[in-house]
């Protein structure tokens, strides 16, 4: 989806590492999302966030940081990298609820953790 | 436990011939059923979501059908064609009125000439 702009789209970088990864929307949604997908397994939520001023967890935060600088921007952060962080990361972003509305998601971003 | 779960995993059709993929879920409450499709390198892109009330729902040549009740949904597949090869995500949010989902694996369509 092209309202929703994921970088970079690939990353290889060294165990220890701070690596941003960043996402913009031009959908005007509140709601967006950060996610991985690991071969084999579902996507995972990783960080939430409803607006600006409210970030929420998901079901695996840890080891991630997000941060929402405005309402079209949401970055996530790997403070110090590890191998098991390797994985395909989606932002996705929402209007409003997801009661009967559906997520829409970039294109990806593929992260290399040597 | 909340699951949701795919059948098959892999499927392999020739061009022009119908599929159909099955997903069973155990999330309970349950709100709203979604089918997505994710193409090799893209993002899911949603095709369509069924709420409690809806039997069957119609995208263009995907037809979704949902049996509250047992707990199924199919997604069918009409005269395949060569862009359909993708995989197919079933995905139940949580409970009503709530930003978390539960994916299933996929099903990985391949479709050949």
């Amino acid at each position: 989806d092209a309202d929703v702009t994921q970088t970079p789209r690939n990353r290889i970088t060294k165990t220890g590492k701070r690596i941003m990864l960043e996402c913009s929307q031009t959908k005007g949604h509140d709601r967006m999302y950060w996610y991985r997908q690991d071969p084999g397994l579902g996507l995972r939520l990783i960080y939430y966030s409803f607006d600006v001023k409210d970030i929420n967890k998901g079901e695996i935060s840890d080891g991630y940081s997000v941060s929402r600088q405005a309402q079209a921007k949401f970055s996530l952060s790997l403070e110090s990298a590890i191998p098991n962080q390797t994985a395909l990361y989606f932002c996705a972003t929402s209007d409003h609820g997801t009661e009967n509305r559906p997520q829409h998601f970039g294109d990806g971003t593929r992260l290399s953790i040597l | 436990k909340n699951q949701v779960e795919q059948s098959p995993q892999s499927l392999i059709i020739l061009e022009g011939k119908n599929c159909t993929l099955q997903c069973n879920y155990t999330v309970s409450p349950f709100s709203n059923l979604r089918w997505y499709k994710q193409d090799t390198g893209r993002g899911p892109v949603s095709l369509t979501i069924m709420t409690f009330s809806e039997n069957t729902k119609s995208n263009g040549r995907y037809t979704a059908t949902l049996d509250a009740d047992t707990k199924q949904s199919s997604l069918h597949i009409t005269a395949s064609q060569l862009s359909d090869s993708a995989s197919y995500i079933c995905v139940v949010p949580l409970s009503y009125n709530t930003d978390k989902l539960i994916f299933g694996t996929g099903t990985r369509l391949q479709v050949f000439p």
